[in-house]
């Protein structure tokens, strides 16, 4: 059964610093992974999506990289802002059984000190 | 602009009412999923559905029902069966059977019992 962790689960930085938020899973056997975004009492933000056959993905200040025979996946944020306050969180999807689920891992919550 | 309409925003049940969650989508994907959250835990997957007239329980079905009438619309309804209902509701969507794409989320509904 696939599982999704993130580590570390809460994470306190200074605004402008550069940032890793890690995502590991157990089976290499996705179709890709997706990083997001959620605001308290909001919607998840689709930030990024890394195919299984991709090794990384850039937008803007983001950067995601995978790599499936570790099942590991990291989120860097560059020159931090207190807009990026938020939880990210990861997500598989795993090709196992008759449907491609999304399997969530368990978040990490950012703040941004200005 | 493409996307998923949930509503109501804010939704309160009293006990022994069934209430129903409306979610849409406009970007003519075939799959569309519920999930509820609560404080502290993660996504949990309710129902989803991969072509209109089929619809699949998740980890979660119990006190829940569903239909899928129409390609755009898979709405849920929160039955008096479903003994704890106060959380936050999410509706996603997705190509099918490969979420080639990624997800897309929708801006919630918060439900209350009262």
């Amino acid at each position: 059964k696939q599982e999704v962790t993130q580590i570390p689960a809460a994470l306190s930085v200074p605004e402008g610093e550069n940032l890793v938020l890690n995502c590991s899973f157990t089976d290499s056997a996705i179709y890709n992974l997706q990083w997001f975004r959620q605001d308290p009492g909001k919607g998840l933000t689709s930030l990024l999506l890394i195919q299984s056959s991709q090794r990384e993905q850039t937008s803007g200040r983001l950067n995601a990289s995978l790599d499936k025979s570790s099942g590991r996946s990291t989120l860097y944020i560059a020159a931090s802002q207190p807009g990026d306050s938020a939880t990210y969180l990861c997500a598989v999807v795993d090709y196992g059984g008759a449907t491609n689920k999304l399997i969530f891992g368990t978040g990490t919550l950012l703040a941004v000190q200005p | 602009d493409g996307g998923i309409t949930q509503s109501p925003k804010y939704l309160f049940r009293k006990e022994g009412q069934n209430v129903t969650l409306s979610c849409e989508q406009n970007l003519n994907h075939d799959a569309m999923y519920w999930y509820r959250q609560d404080p502290g835990q993660g996504l949990r997957l309710i129902y989803y559905s991969q072509i209109v007239n089929d619809f699949q329980k998740g980890d979660i079905a119990e006190g829940y029902s569903v239909s899928r009438e129409k390609k755009e619309s898979f709405p849920l309804t929160v039955t008096s069966a479903q003994k704890n209902p106060t959380a936050f509701y999410l509706c996603a969507s997705a190509d099918a059977p490969i979420p080639y794409d990624g997800y897309t989320f929708g801006s919630g509904t918060r439900l209350t019992v009262v």
